[in-house]
């Protein structure tokens, strides 16, 4: 069963534009990331936030994670045409964070 | 150059004939995973493996056998592949230890089961 939703499923913007996507989970987590993917390739990791942490920035990327409302953001300020590519948040689901749950994605297109 | 491979990359065949697909990683990984992609669900897990002789379910393992023999190697077998198979798979690795999470994925191998 899929665990964690991104809202909106789909996303465009111009380029400099702030872009906002959302992820929803729905059991307890250890840690939370999200990845990027570029049309039909494999995964890139970009960002991890653990579940004891409420904000964590990395270049142009800014992290929240509200545990009780279980949910996350991700933020990717002054966007580029090169971010364009689908953002998909992951929980590692406690205990023991063996099993990694993928939401469906929020699909980013940025335009020149 | 630290990766995972995975082959085929393109994979097309007929219901029944069972296949594997290969992973490997040089990273010296304990962790390893399989996924698969479809449209509008993400990723889902099939099975993953905390180390050598060491596998478990994830969310969809109905119709795949798994093996990990040796670190590097982590095949998936489909013994009889149905059209419902059909989708984008993924491997991916990652250590087990100093609570790192973050997972090396392959290029992925789209199999069409016809």
């Amino acid at each position: 069963s899929q665990q964690g939703e991104e809202d909106p499923q789909a996303l465009s913007i111009q380029e400099g534009e702030n872009a906002t996507m959302n992820c929803s989970y729905k059991t307890s987590i250890n840690n939370l990331q999200w990845y990027r993917q570029n049309s039909g390739r494999g995964l890139v990791h970009l960002i991890l936030i653990r579940s004891n942490e409420r904000e964590k920035h990395s270049g142009r990327l800014r992290v929240t994670l509200d545990t009780s409302k279980k949910s996350s953001s991700l933020l990717i300020t002054a966007s580029r045409a090169a971010d364009t590519a689908s953002y998909f948040c992951a929980t590692d689901a406690s205990p023991g964070g063996f099993k990694t749950i993928f939401g469906a994605g929020t699909r980013l297109f940025v335009k020149a | 150059e630290a990766q995972v491979t995975q082959n085929p990359r393109y994979l097309i065949t007929v219901t029944g004939k069972k296949l594997t697909v290969t992973c490997s990683q040089n990273m010296n990984h304990e962790y390893m995973s399989w996924y698969r992609q479809d449209p509008g669900l993400g990723l889902r897990q099939i099975y993953y493996s905390m180390n050598v002789e060491v596998t478990d379910k994830g969310d969809v393992p109905e119709g795949y056998k798994v093996s990990r023999k040796e670190k590097r190697n982590f095949p998936l077998i489909l013994e009889s592949p149905s059209p419902n198979q059909t989708s984008l798979y993924f491997c991916a690795s990652r250590t087990m230890f100093s609570r790192v999470y973050e997972q090396y994925f392959g290029p992925g191998t789209r199999l069409t089961v016809t």
